[in-house]
């Protein structure tokens, strides 16, 4: 199965400021998706990123807010802009290969830990 | 809309014992998959064990298993032999075939007694 690379592990920021967490993937996959997880809680999914084309965002996310890049198959951002302490959590990044692959479990980043002061 | 539901916030079990965790669905689909995931304190998640729907067999990895019943919606897991290294977060997971999101379970914490 795909490796993703994700970076930062974890960061401390400023409320106001904005932080860019990339995920690497050592092959080329169809999806990718960006989750939210408060420790100990389960994952909220934030988005979907298709390579080419917009991300779709679920119920309570906004691309202003949460804006993410998908440049290629192997790659993609998600930027957590105008942070607030309310932002602090874990975020995830995973992917999803052919449809044959995906039917075997997605693969997970080893998340970024964002405390916001 | 499908849910996945994890009754048990939290779990122990003696190390070398054995422990099953459980998770109930609901989709008025009948092709999907399920998946167990384990999260250890480092935040890495791994998928544990995988259970295609239309397999009446049930999944088996190594010390995993898994007791899918389709018509009552549930499918648990059972951890045998328990080491030291199975603590952590067990998440219970769907996908429904013609879909790429996973819902997931509100996860259960897994402890090992030595």
């Amino acid at each position: 199965s795909a490796v993703i690379s994700q970076k930062p592990s974890r960061d401390i920021c400023q409320r106001g400021t904005s932080l860019t967490i990339q995920c690497q993937v050592d092959s080329q996959v169809t999806m990718m998706f960006w989750y939210r997880q408060q420790p100990g809680q389960s994952l909220t999914l934030i988005a979907t990123a298709n390579q080419g084309s917009e991300a779709t965002y679920e119920s309570g996310f906004v691309i202003d807010k949460f804006p993410i890049s998908r440049p290629n198959l192997t790659f993609s951002t998600l930027t957590v802009s105008n942070m607030s302490p309310e932002d602090s959590s874990i975020y995830l990044c995973s992917a999803s290969g052919t449809d044959e692959r995906a039917n075997y479990g997605y693969t997970f980043g080893s998340g970024t830990r964002l405390t916001v002061v | 809309a499908q849910t996945v539901t994890q009754s048990q916030p939290e779990m122990s079990v003696q190390e070398a014992e054995t422990v099953t965790l459980s998770c109930t669905y609901d989709t008025s689909e009948s092709d999907y998959y399920l998946f167990w995931y384990k999260q250890p304190p480092s935040r890495q998640m791994i998928l544990v064990i995988r259970q295609e729907a239309y397999k009446q067999q049930n999944a088996t990895e190594n010390r995993f298993s898994v007791n899918f019943q389709k018509a009552a919606k549930s499918f648990s897991l059972k951890i045998s032999d328990s080491q030291l290294g199975d603590a952590a977060m067990y998440f219970c997971a769907y996908r429904y075939k013609g879909a790429q999101k996973l819902v997931f379970g509100q996860g259960t914490r897994l402890t090992i007694n030595p």
